[in-house]
């Protein structure tokens, strides 16, 4: 079965301070797709990165970036000069190649703190 | 653009009690998705559709119904409410399996008591 491991359920960081989310997953697949969601107090969803498995380079957006290792597994977020709208739920989530079914692991929420 | 819209926004349901959720999106995206969310849990996947008059089920599909009659609705019908049940409800959408991102809606947040 393919699962999403988030072992941190809480973080917290002060502003402008530097972040970091872990994320493993499990699946013998060899094409997937991974994401950062964030969900902050309104409950919206927003997708916050992105990162296809058959790219070496790490995906990069503004503030926001991953450290993805494929043969570990492993799908870390890095949050750079962290601000106060930053703090939210984020799920990492996983989506097979051949599918449009998203698993979602159970979050991190994170405190930004002034 | 709306985006993905949910009705209602809250629902306080007794038990046995039936409601439907609606979920309505104008971005003429083929795939919808009903996820539910339970307190301190990722999202699990109820139903999906990949375009209208197809349906199929998700990791957690018991106790629910979908229908998907236009492109644009994708509602979501409780027939026997549960206290299990009690959840937050999203719905998302994306133009077609290619596509990375899927739209998500603002969710409803259902009691059963």
């Amino acid at each position: 079965a393919q699962t999403v491991t988030q072992s941190q359920p809480e973080m917290s960081v002060q502003e402008a301070e530097t972040v970091t989310l872990s994320c493993t997953y499990d699946t013998s697949e060899n094409n997937y797709y991974l994401f950062w969601y964030k969900q902050p107090p309104s409950r919206q969803m927003i997708l916050v990165i992105r990162q296809e498995a058959y790219k070496q380079q790490n995906a990069t957006e503004n503030r926001f970036s991953v450290n993805f290792q494929k043969a570990a597994k492993s799908f870390s977020l890095k949050i750079s000069d962290s601000q106060l709208g930053d703090t939210a739920m984020y799920f990492c989530a996983f989506r097979p190649g051949n599918t449009d079914k998203l698993i979602f692991g159970t979050g991190t929420r994170l405190q930004v703190f002034p | 653009n709306a985006g993905v819209t949910q009705t209602p926004k809250f629902r306080i349901l007794k038990i046995g009690q039936s409601m439907t959720l609606q979920c309505t999106q104008d971005m003429n995206h083929n795939y919808m998705y009903w996820y539910r969310q339970d307190p301190g849990m990722g999202l699990k996947l109820i139903y999906y559709s990949v375009g209208a008059g197809i349906t199929d089920k998700g990791e957690v599909p018991n106790g629910y119904n979908v229908s998907r009659s236009t492109t644009e609705d994708f509602p979501l019908r409780l027939e026997l409410a549960a206290p299990s049940q009690t959840s937050v409800y999203f719905c998302a959408s994306s133009y077609s399996q290619a596509s990375y991102e899927q739209y998500f809606g603002p969710g409803t947040r259902l009691t059963v008591t």
